[in-house]
């Protein structure tokens, strides 16, 4: 089982829906967790943290955790054609050598279509 | 965000010479930095953290002979790939830790994307 598992997709929706990506973890001692946004050819870029069960949201972005159940997703509302992209979900754990790193998904592919 | 700058974005070069490429945080101190390896469609891989003024730490399987860290700096981080191989071809991003208000991430740099001919 991968650490963190996202589906790659693509997903496809049009514009102005609301596009849920969705993400699952197998450490459920892991705090935080990070969606990032990542254009063809591009490094990925922070869209939102979420450390609190519940949701929250930024602008048209909502984040929403379940530590519970072990799944963090991403809602973007009234989607663009320029949110098409990868996104990456990942979790923060503490590394083999004691260090906390980032553990990614291999994202999920969303295609907005005009 | 926090800004974070890699050099060169991307270099091409023969079997068995070695690269450098440079992260830079442009406006903050960091005094953590990561190194990360993409390969087409896969996600990121974590290679190393390094500190300032210490040695770097290298995850599972990487090697460090051949991955050379350098964190001199609370602004620079250099990777140098020694003996480049075709295989050695991936886009390498560099990321720093930012804490603020308490709460800790990421910023990436813009990676540079590296061709072993």
């Amino acid at each position: 089982q991968k650490e963190v598992e996202q589906n790659s997709g693509p997903l496809s929706v049009p514009e102005g829906a609301i596009a849920s990506l969705n993400c699952t973890y197998s450490d459920r001692g892991s705090q935080s967790f990070f969606w990032y946004r990542q254009y063809s050819g591009k490094s990925p870029e922070l869209i939102m943290f979420i450390y609190s069960n519940g949701d929250k949201e930024d602008g048209r972005f909502t984040a929403q955790l379940n530590k519970a159940s072990q799944y963090v997703s991403l809602l973007i509302r009234d989607s663009q054609p320029s949110d098409s992209a990868t996104y990456l979900c990942a979790v923060k754990r503490e590394g083999n050598t004691g260090f906390q790193k980032l553990v990614f998904g291999t994202g999920t592919r969303l295609l907005v279509s005009p | 965000g926090a800004v974070v700058s890699q050099h060169p974005s991307w270099v091409i070069c023969k079997s068995g010479t070695s690269v450098k490429i440079e992260c830079r945080s442009l406006d903050f101190q960091a005094t953590t930095m990561f190194w990360y390896r993409q390969f087409p469609k896969q996600s990121l891989m974590l290679m190393a953290t390094s500190n300032e003024g210490s040695k770097a730490t290298y995850e599972q399987g990487v090697e460090k002979d051949k991955f050379l860290i350098n964190h001199a700096s609370l602004t620079l981080s250099t990777l140098t790939v020694t003996s480049a191989h075709p295989e050695d071809s991936s886009f390498y991003i560099c990321s720093a830790r930012v804490v603020a208000g308490g709460l800790e991430t990421q910023y990436f740099g813009p990676g540079t994307r590296l061709l072993v001919l």
